[in-house]
């Protein structure tokens, strides 16, 4: 079993959709990041998060520590939205700290 | 600013040569991380820098692999000598505040080995 776990590795979506991307975790966590990379391979910081919630325009990412459980939702979903998307688990203190990352989930979103 | 400059953004070698990737982060970032991704084993965190220092190297996958960081404007990763298994998209980012703080990742070096 991997220490980071998302759910659906794979999603299609008609536009206007509501989308919810789930990662779990078995590590001890300091901190959660949701990470976007696009068709072309470039990677974007979506979100650090080490409890509660935190949105950015139609992005939400919600994380529960005691279920060691992160969502990342996306509101009025639109094609331009297609990436993958991938959460990694931050352990330790800075120093001597490490990220594990999910394997990712590929969304699709249809016009 | 430009973002995280790196060079070459395409690498063609055949193994046993010594591979040079570069890195250049935004001006006034404190942290440089290098990641390395494959279809098989997804991201990997290889490498990280504060304020010019290495932190942990724990990622590095073996002796062949090195990271310096000469000056907060330029940093490196060398492999040598390279195998095939070492062809992946190679990754710098850096940000400001430490691995938990928001990262700038750069376009990214596609590096394969003959």
């Amino acid at each position: 079993k991997n220490e980071v776990e998302q759910s659906p590795q794979n999603l299609t979506a008609q536009e206007g959709e509501f989308i919810t991307i789930n990662c779990s975790y078995s590590v001890g966590i300091s901190a959660l990041h949701w990470l976007q990379q696009h068709p072309g391979g470039g990677i974007v910081s979506l979100f650090m998060l080490s409890s509660g919630k935190k949105k950015h325009g139609r992005l939400i990412a919600t994380i529960n520590i005691q279920e060691k459980h992160s969502s990342l939702h996306i509101t009025a979903s639109h094609p331009r939205d297609s990436a993958v998307y991938i959460c990694a688990v931050g352990s330790g203190e800075t120093s001597g700290s490490r990220l594990t990352f999910g394997e990712g989930t590929q969304l699709t979103v249809n016009p | 600013d430009a973002g995280v400059i790196q060079s070459p953004r395409h690498e063609v070698t055949e193994m046993g040569q010594e591979v040079t990737l570069r890195c250049k982060p935004i001006s006034g970032h404190d942290y440089l991380f290098w990641y390395r991704q494959t279809m098989m084993r997804g991201l990997e965190l290889l490498i990280y820098f504060n304020n010019n220092v290495p932190i942990d190297d724990s990622g590095m996958p073996e002796d062949r692999f090195s990271a310096k960081m000469p000056n907060a404007s330029f940093s490196t990763l060398k492999i040598q000598p390279s195998e095939p298994r070492d062809s992946a998209v190679y990754f710098c980012a850096s940000s400001l505040g430490g691995l938990y703080n928001e990262q700038f990742f750069g376009p990214g070096t596609r590096l394969t080995v003959l």
